[in-house]
Order: structure tokens, then C-alpha cells, then sequence
């Protein structure tokens, strides 16, 4: 069975740091790229990275740039995402997506991992 | 950046035609794709490419795009098609992938 299982989230102080990770299963990892999405409370989705299938490129949106650093372990069949310098507005649940070979939308998603930033 | 406007709702009544667009200038030449949430549960995707559907999603979703406006159309809509819908592009200039605010789907 194909599936993406996330953890690492979990409730952090402003200002803090959290590394999350998903773990992929039933596929060639290596052969796709992969996304990360969040959705805040009550709020729609929102593309937060993405990265190669080598991990040699990756893209982030401009509302997170410079705080977050996509990675993946092809070997692990794992993909990380840490995130610096948390602020309120980094409070969401994060998923793992993966992006359909030869299109640009995301076929397989996990259940997500909440993150709540809150002194 | 480029934004897709989305209406926040819409509604219609069992066995009905319910239709949700996605409107930013040029959409057309774009490729566009929508995915069904239902409260507390991934995204799940149900049109591809503007009107390809994967494999389990039911003939009565379909999808179309032309000049400023990508349409989802549910046909025979059920209660189980309430959910909330959203449209989503890869925007090549930008190098970004961009989902559209959502349409929450009523059925009464």
C-alpha cells in the first residue's frame, strides 16, 4: 500500500525549532518529488516546499523563505522539513505529499502532523 | 504572485449539478487540479490536468479550463460530495505551486 506517515510535530515555544519527517512506504521514493502543505486552523491549504526526487533542488513559497529547510534520505525513504524561528503563524497542521509523476498536482498525502506554537 | 480566486461556498440540493471555479487571468494556459477535504482528513485529489480522474474518484466529477476561469463540475451531487474543494496550479514563472482559498460545499 502506498502511504505517507508524518511525525515530529507537537507544541513549541516562539522562537523555537522543529524538524519534522515523513516517512514513505509501498513506492520508489526516490523516483518522485515531494511536497510539503500546510493548513492553519480553520484556513485553507497552503504549498509550503518542494523538493526533487535527487534532493538537489528545492523551492520554497516567499511566506517561509529563509526559516525552513526541505531535506530527504532517498536510502531512509524519508523527507524532512525544519522549521527556525517559529512564530504563531506557523501553527497548522503539516502534510507530506507526493507530486504525481509527469504532472504537477499531488497524488498521495499522509494524515498530517499538528504543529502549535504557543508560549 | 499569482492568486486563485475561489467562491467561499456553494451550495445545491441532492441529485443536483454543482459547479466551483478557479479564476485568475490566463488560467487556461495553466494545468490545473482539485482536491476534496472532508473535515479532519487529508486532501484528496479528483480531477488532474484540468479534466483527468484518477482511478476510485466517480464519473460524476469532471473538470474543465478555458481562458480566466477552471471549473469542477459534480454531477448527481450526493451527501457524501460535502466537503471542501480547491483548485491548484503550478505557476512557472514563479516556480511555485498555488492553491486557490477553497469552496466549502453545501448539500441541503
Amino acid at each position: 500500500e502506498v502511504q505517507l506517515v508524518e511525525s515530529g510535530g507537537g507544541l513549541v515555544q516562539p522562537g523555537g525549532s522543529l524538524r519534522l519527517s515523513c516517512a514513505a512506504s509501498g513506492f520508489t521514493f526516490s523516483d518522485y518529488w515531494m511536497h510539503w502543505v500546510r493548513q492553519s486552523p480553520g484556513q485553507g491549504l497552503v504549498w509550503v516546499s518542494r523538493i526533487s526526487s535527487d534532493g538537489g533542488t528545492a523551492k520554497y513559497a516567499d511566506s517561509v523563505k529563509g526559516r525552513l529547510a526541505i531535506s530527504r534520505d532517498n536510502a531512509k525513504k524519508t523527507l524532512d522539513l525544519q522549521i527556525n524561528s517559529l512564530r504563531a503563524e506557523d501553527t497548522a497542521v503539516y502534510y507530506c505529499a507526493r507530486e504525481r509523476w509527469g504532472t504537477t498536482d499531488m497524488d498521495v498525502w499522509g494524515k498530517g502532523t499538528t504543529v502549535t506554537v504557543s508560549s | 504572485s499569482y492568486v486563485l480566486t475561489q467562491p467561499p461556498s456553494v451550495s445545491v440540493a441532492p441529485g443536483q449539478t454543482a459547479r466551483i471555479s478557479c479564476g485568475e487571468d490566463n488560467i487556461g494556459s495553466k494545468s490545473v487540479h482539485w482536491y476534496q477535504q472532508k473535515p479532519g482528513q487529508a486532501p484528496v485529489v479528483v480531477v488532474f490536468a484540468d479534466s483527468d480522474r484518477p482511478s476510485g474518484i466517480p464519473e460524476r466529477f469532471s473538470g474543465s479550463n478555458s481562458g480566466n476561469t477552471a471549473t469542477l463540475t459534480i454531477n448527481r451531487v450526493e451527501a457524501g460530495d460535502e466537503a471542501d474543494y480547491y483548485c491548484q496550479v503550478w505557476d512557472r514563472d514563479s516556480d511555485q505551486w498555488v492553491f486557490g482559498g477553497g469552496t466549502k460545499l453545501a448539500v441541503l
